[in-house]
This record gives C-alpha cells, sequence and structure tokens, in this order.
C-alpha cells in the first residue's frame, strides 16, 4: 500500500463550489505539505503543517484553507473555487531531521 | 528570496544518449539540494540529494554535484533509457525553514528507442 494517499484522484468542478482534498499517510511523520504543480512553473507550496497544532501559509495559500484533523491527515478545501485553481495538487510529508519529502500520486483538479 | 532555475524542456534523446541538465540556485547559507523525478502519471519521488559543497548525489545511474562556487547541482546521465523519460525537478531546502522545498520549474525529458 502505498505510505501517501490523496483523495480524489481526479475532480471536476463549477465555479463557485467548495470542495475538499484529502491527504492521508502512513508514515508516521509529524510534517505535511500541499502544493500545486502548474506547467512549467514547477511546485509551489500552499500550506505546510509541523504537527496537528501548527499550520501555517505557504507562497499561495490565497484562495485555500486547510485542516490537519490528526498526525495522518491533512485536508485542503477551495471554499469558493475558480477556474485558475485548475492545477495538478500534491500532498507531501517529511520528518526530521531528514530532509527527504515524500509525496502522494496528485489530485488533478478541472475548475470549469 | 530562495529560487531555482533550471533549463526549460522538452529534452528529447536518443537511447543511450548523455544527459545533461542544468540547474543554477540563488539562496541563504548552505541549503541542501535535490533533484526528484516524476513519472508519467506518478507524484514526485527523490531521486538524488548532496547536503554540503563538493558533495555528490548518485542514484539509477545519475549524478549531482553540489557546486557551491557556481551554484549549481546539475544532473547528468551516460547512458539513458526510455525508462528514464519523466519530468526532473532540481529543488532546494533549509532546514532552518522547516524543509520547506522551492522548485524549479521542471525539465521534461523524452527518451526515445
Amino acid at each position: 500500500d502505498a505510505d501517501v494517499t490523496q483523495t480524489p484522484r481526479n475532480r471536476i468542478t463549477k465555479t463557485g463550489k467548495r470542495i475538499m482534498l484529502e491527504c492521508s499517510q502512513t508514515k508516521g511523520h509529524d510534517r505535511m505539505y500541499w502544493y500545486r504543480q502548474d506547467p512549467g512553473l514547477g511546485l509551489r507550496l500552499i500550506y505546510y503543517s509541523f504537527d496537528v497544532k501548527d499550520i501555517n501559509k505557504g507562497e499561495i495559500s490565497d484562495g485555500y484553507s486547510v485542516s490537519r484533523q490528526a498526525q495522518a491527515k491533512f485536508s485542503l478545501s477551495l471554499e469558493s473555487a475558480i477556474p485558475n485553481q485548475t492545477a495538478l495538487y500534491f500532498c507531501a510529508t517529511s520528518d526530521p531531521p531528514l530532509e527527504t519529502q515524500y509525496f502522494g500520486p496528485g489530485t488533478r483538479l478541472l475548475v470549469l | 528570496g530562495d529560487s531555482v532555475t533550471q533549463m526549460e524542456g522538452p529534452v528529447t534523446l536518443s537511447e543511450e544518449a548523455f544527459l545533461t541538465i542544468n540547474c543554477t540556485y540563488t539562496a541563504t547559507g548552505y541549503p541542501s539540494l535535490f533533484w526528484y523525478v516524476q513519472y508519467p502519471g506518478e507524484g514526485l519521488q527523490l531521486l538524488l540529494k548532496a547536503t554540503k559543497a563538493d558533495d555528490k548525489g548518485s542514484n539509477k545511474g545519475f549524478e549531482a554535484t553540489y557546486r557551491k562556487e557556481t551554484t549549481s547541482f546539475h544532473l547528468e546521465k551516460g547512458s539513458v533509457q526510455v525508462s528514464d523519460s519523466a519530468v526532473y525537478f532540481c529543488a532546494l531546502t533549509h532546514k532552518a525553514a522547516g524543509n520547506k522545498l522551492t522548485f524549479g520549474g521542471g525539465t521534461r525529458v523524452l527518451v526515445k528507442p
């Protein structure tokens, strides 16, 4: 079984709708991250969490919110989706002092 | 702030050709440097890393050397295979910054038989 899972894998929604993307991990890591991938822009950090009580904004947090329900679960919400939020979204985990991040398979989101 | 610049793709090669993907960075202090690879339809996975100047990371025939003097971390492979077709991302992080990764834009590599 995969260590980092994301649901759904694909989602089509309409402008103005609320949508939640979920991430679960079995690696036992404290740190979790949400990234957005756009063609030619690499991955950009949306939010990150160092533990259940510590949540921080990344470089592109506007229009997004997150919830860390447990060590193993980190959800990303789009309260009112807009077309320019169409992208591939990745969840990742890491465990200090190691610096390697472990990525989920991604969620492809299309906002019409 | 930190930034990573890598060569734009796509890079198209024949099997057994030599591959180089250039990566340069701007960062304060001494970041750790990474190459991640994304195979079609999958998430990113670590390919190799280097944590201090002159370190060489290597994995699956790929190599990259941390060059502090030129702020570079170029990825090389001597003989590519069709299975190396993927998108490659150069990235950096600082432990003091909570291991947040700063990525380059990615380079798509296509290896033809």
